[in-house]
């Protein structure tokens, strides 16, 4: 089958360094996609990993290891409005659908 | 504002009703994905269209669902005979071809309520 596992909540201070982690199980696997998404916002594209290895775009950072099925991302210099719920997403198939996780729920305190 | 827009952004309609929902993506997106998401819960993929061709409907969406897109621009989901259970918000995203079509950007998307 086609899941995506993440944890549902973290907090975290502001400052500090947070990482959500990410495995997944499908047949089928292009890349792994990293989503943010404000309370009643739409989702913004963060981050994604075609590749074993680390992408870095500012404060976050995402890394893949397909051979373990699993990546997160890091999101360094926490800042109060990076609370927010992450979504991992897998692109399956060419036509580069997104299969979405259940989201982790990121709170950062002062 | 050249992002993704949807309309209307809620809808409130009762049992057994039909409802149009809009999407216009950005305007040199050839992609277009409509997705449901319910509280708690991650978008669930609906339905792909590659220009004006819809290239993947999920198979949990039944026979209710339509989409279409006209001339390979906007378009519309319509929702038959609306049960409480098509409650959610229904969300537009598009993208490029090639290389960055996995960068999907998204609208605002519609909340819909069936009483």
């Amino acid at each position: 089958g086609q899941s995506l596992e993440q944890p549902s909540e973290v907090t975290a201070v502001e400052g500090a360094i947070v990482q959500i982690n990410c495995t997944y199980q499908t047949s089928g696997f292009y890349g792994l996609s990293w989503y943010q998404q404000h309370d009643g916002g739409a989702p913004t594209f963060l981050s994604y990993n075609a590749l074993d290895g680390l992408e870095e775009t500012g404060r976050f950072s995402s890394f893949l290891s397909r051979s373990d099925s699993y990546g997160y991302l890091l999101l360094q210099e926490l800042q109060m409005k990076d609370s927010a719920s992450y979504f991992c997403a897998y692109n399956a198939g060419n036509n580069r659908k997104l299969i979405w996780g259940l989201g982790t729920s990121l709170a950062v305190n002062p | 504002d050249t992002g993704v827009s949807q309309d209307p952004r809620h809808k409130i309609t009762k049992r057994g009703q039909n409802v149009t929902f809009r999407c216009d993506p950005i305007s040199e997106h050839n992609r277009l994905y409509w997705y449901r998401q319910t509280l708690g819960q991650g978008p669930e993929f609906l339905t792909y269209f590659q220009n004006e061709a819809q290239l993947e409907k999920s198979r949990l969406l039944s026979d209710r669902f339509s989409a279409e897109r006209p001339k390979g621009s906007f378009s519309t989901l319509e929702i038959q005979r609306t049960e409480q259970g098509d409650s959610a918000m229904y969300l537009c995203a598009s993208s490029v071809g090639g290389d960055r079509s996995y960068e999907q950007y998204f609208g605002p998307g519609t909340r819909l309520t069936v009483t």
